[in-house]
């Protein structure tokens, strides 16, 4: 089992749709949470970052953590056709690293 | 603005040679890392330093070694370059106090042929 799993997608979504991207963990002791974006060719960026159970919202993105069901997903509404990227999740384990998931292509259309 | 820099955007190397490559930034980080990054593999932590002339192995540091000389820069040192690692490596930094917020420089496409 992995570490971190993501769906590769891609995930399709309409313009001005709600996109969900879920990441699951195998490691209980984990303690933080992050979303990275990264568009085709580019390096990854940091958008979010949850460290406790429940919602966070920054603009249009919401992360959701919830530590017993050891998932964590990020909610983009009203997508725009520059949200299309690859989303990476990381969480933080026991060695006190961070591992990423392989990411969730997203592709918002017009 | 964070700024990270890597040396070049893309490199070709032979098999068995001695490769460097360098990463700058320019915000006082105290934390460095490599990793690479492969299609189905995500990104892999090689190796990460704390502090200058301090380095602790990641998750794949075999073939691999690090030098942290100064503090803005972290250097990524392939001692007999194999085809295995052909891959993208990209340099990352952040603050003791947030290491988990990274930025992350440009990255260098490797290919060993």
């Amino acid at each position: 089992q992995k570490e971190v799993e993501q769906n590769s997608g891609p995930l399709s979504v309409p313009e001005g749709a709600i996109a969900s991207l879920n990441c699951t963990y195998s490691d209980r002791g984990s303690q933080s949470f992050f979303w990275y974006r990264q568009y085709s060719g580019k390096s990854p960026e940091l958008i979010m970052s949850i460290y406790s159970n429940g919602d966070k919202e920054d603009g249009r993105f919401t992360a959701q953590l919830n530590k017993a069901s050891q998932y964590v997903s990020l909610l983009i509404r009203d997508s725009q056709p520059s949200d299309s990227a690859t989303y990476l999740c990381a969480v933080t384990g026991t060695a006190s690293k961070l591992t990423f998931g392989t990411g969730t292509r997203l592709q918002v259309t017009l | 603005d964070v700024k990270v820099t890597q040396s070049s955007r893309y490199l070709v190397k032979r098999t068995g040679e001695k490769v460097f490559l360098e990463c700058v930034q320019d915000m006082d980080h105290e934390n460095m890392f490599w990793y690479r990054q492969d299609p189905g593999l995500g990104l892999r932590l090689i190796y990460f330093s704390y502090d200058v002339k301090m380095k602790e192995k990641g998750d794949i540091p075999e073939g691999y070694s690090v030098s942290r000389e100064k503090k803005e820069r972290f250097s990524l040192i392939l001692e007999s370059a194999s085809t295995n690692q052909t891959s993208m490596y990209l340099c990352a930094s952040s603050f003791s106090d947030s290491v988990y917020e990274q930025y992350f420089g440009p990255g260098t496409r490797l290919t060993v042929t």
